[in-house]
């Protein structure tokens, strides 16, 4: 199994830009998370799905972040205009979920840098 | 509002030597914890899964300890080896699915 896949692992862009971030859950998981992580925050849940709904955005900092999961294969995290405090790495992971509580699967982040 | 704490943030000790990683939560209801570890400018590497239901996990040299009643879990790292450095975090499962995260121990072993 390849694991979570996150692209693109680095993305620099200037105050104002849109960001979009993506990933693929591991085949047949069909929960999603994205996380951001920062020195002074640590981890963070920003949005989970489940079966492609999204079931608990209060973690998303504020309107300029949206997520969107069109399909079980593939999620989007946008953020829109960028601000050089959205500077973090952001995690997607996946579970089973369904059948329960179950282990989560991190992907290799996205570094990004905002000037 | 589930606070997790890890403490030390920071070990360094000689290889071959066992030790512990301390974890405390606010909130004793949760579900289930799991401990990962971070290299540095790497993903989350997934260790183990404690069950609420259950008091320890062992997974190799990673033995994982979870005691729901006075919020503290453990992991103990036995014989360390220097590729056993890297950050190891805890999370609780709040409600079915959320995970809330430590801050972390950097823990490096020494050759």
């Amino acid at each position: 199994d390849a694991g979570v896949i996150q692209s693109p692992r680095h993305e620099v862009t200037e105050m104002g830009q849109e960001v979009t971030l993506r990933c693929k859950p591991i085949s047949g998981h069909n929960s999603l998370f994205w996380y951001r992580q920062t020195m002074m925050r640590g981890l963070e849940l920003l949005i989970y799905f489940n079966n492609n709904v999204p079931i608990d955005d209060s973690g998303m900092p504020e309107d300029r972040f949206s997520a969107k999961m069109p399909n079980a294969s593939f999620s989007t995290l946008k953020i829109q205009p960028s601000e050089p405090r959205d500077s973090a790495v952001y995690f997607c992971a996946s579970s089973l979920g369904t059948s329960g509580i179950t282990e989560q699967f991190f992907g290799p982040g996205t570094r990004l840098t905002v000037l | 509002k589930q606070e997790v704490t890890q403490i030390p943030a920071a070990l360094s000790v000689p290889e071959g030597e066992n030790l512990v990683l301390n974890c405390s939560f606010t909130d004793s209801a949760i579900y289930n914890l799991q401990w990962f570890r971070q290299d540095p400018g790497k993903g989350l590497t997934s260790l183990l899964l404690i069950q609420s239901s259950q008091r320890e996990q062992t997974s190799g040299r990673l033995n994982a300890s979870l005691d729901k009643s006075s919020g503290r879990s453990t992991l103990y790292i036995a014989a360390s080896q220097p590729g056993d450095s890297a950050t190891y975090l805890c999370a609780v499962f709040q409600g079915a699915q959320k995970l809330v995260f430590g801050q972390g121990t950097r823990l490096t072993i020494n050759p």
